[in-house]
């Protein structure tokens, strides 16, 4: 068990409609990490979250969003959702650094993910 | 896009023998990381080596890394059934940054 939690497990829904999942992190991390993992695109880099502000956007469509809250829980809304969507989501968070440091945890730990399936 | 491509993309061994996996890479790197993945679930994080390290050991693996040829192998030894599974690499460019992952390969350990 990796500390990190996401829900739902598992998400049917139907193309344009909209779906929100939510994942929390380990105890103290502040940086968030969102992947969408699908069989012709592999795992892709979504976008990130330290101690609620964006830090980095990767491969993130533009009817996608996420935001991390006060409290360092994070969620990823999904709209017009397509067939192209399906995908198993992956949370993921990394360990609270020092603002100065020079080094630090680099080690990402994953949540079990969300399956989404878009019928 | 894939920053790591591993090779072989499948291999298929008798329990017992060791497993050699290897990842490419582009572009230069702050760290690399070996994840597991079992059939449809989570990542689960096996080994982190930095740029400046040569060899890692954690029990039964071994990750080593060439910074010049751009390539690292993980290797496992004395296989075991539960050791089926996709494995990746993903590299990162610092503490705190995105994890880039390869393809991943696909591990069969036959009893």
């Amino acid at each position: 068990d990796s500390g990190v939690t996401q829900t739902p497990k598992h998400l049917i829904t139907a193309t344009g409609q909209r779906v929100t999942l939510r994942c929390s992190p380990r105890s103290g991390d502040l940086s968030v990490y969102w992947y969408q993992q699908s069989l012709d695109q592999g795992l892709q880099f979504l976008i990130q979250y330290y101690n609620g502000e964006e830090r980095a956007k990767g491969n993130i469509l533009e009817r996608f969003s996420a935001q991390q809250f006060p409290d360092l829980h994070s969620e990823l809304n999904l709209s017009s959702l397509e067939l192209g969507d399906s995908a198993l989501y992956f949370c993921a968070s990394s360990h609270r650094l020092p603002a100065t440091s020079g080094s630090g945890t680099d080690t990402q730990y994953f949540g079990p993910g969300t399956r989404l399936t878009v019928l | 896009s894939q920053q790591g491509e591993e090779d072989p993309q499948a291999l298929s061994i008798q329990e017992g023998e060791n497993a050699t996996m290897n990842c490419s890479y582009k572009t230069s790197i702050n760290n690399l990381q070996w994840y597991r993945q079992n059939s449809g679930r989570g990542l689960v994080h096996l080994i982190l080596i930095r740029s400046n390290e040569r060899e890692k050991h954690s029990g039964r693996l071994r990750v080593t890394l060439d910074t010049s040829k751009k390539s690292s192998s993980l290797l496992i030894t004395a296989s075991r059934a539960a050791d089926t599974a996709s494995y990746f690499c993903a590299t990162g460019n610092g503490a705190n940054s995105k994890l880039t992952f390869g393809k991943g390969i696909t591990l069969s350990v036959r009893p």
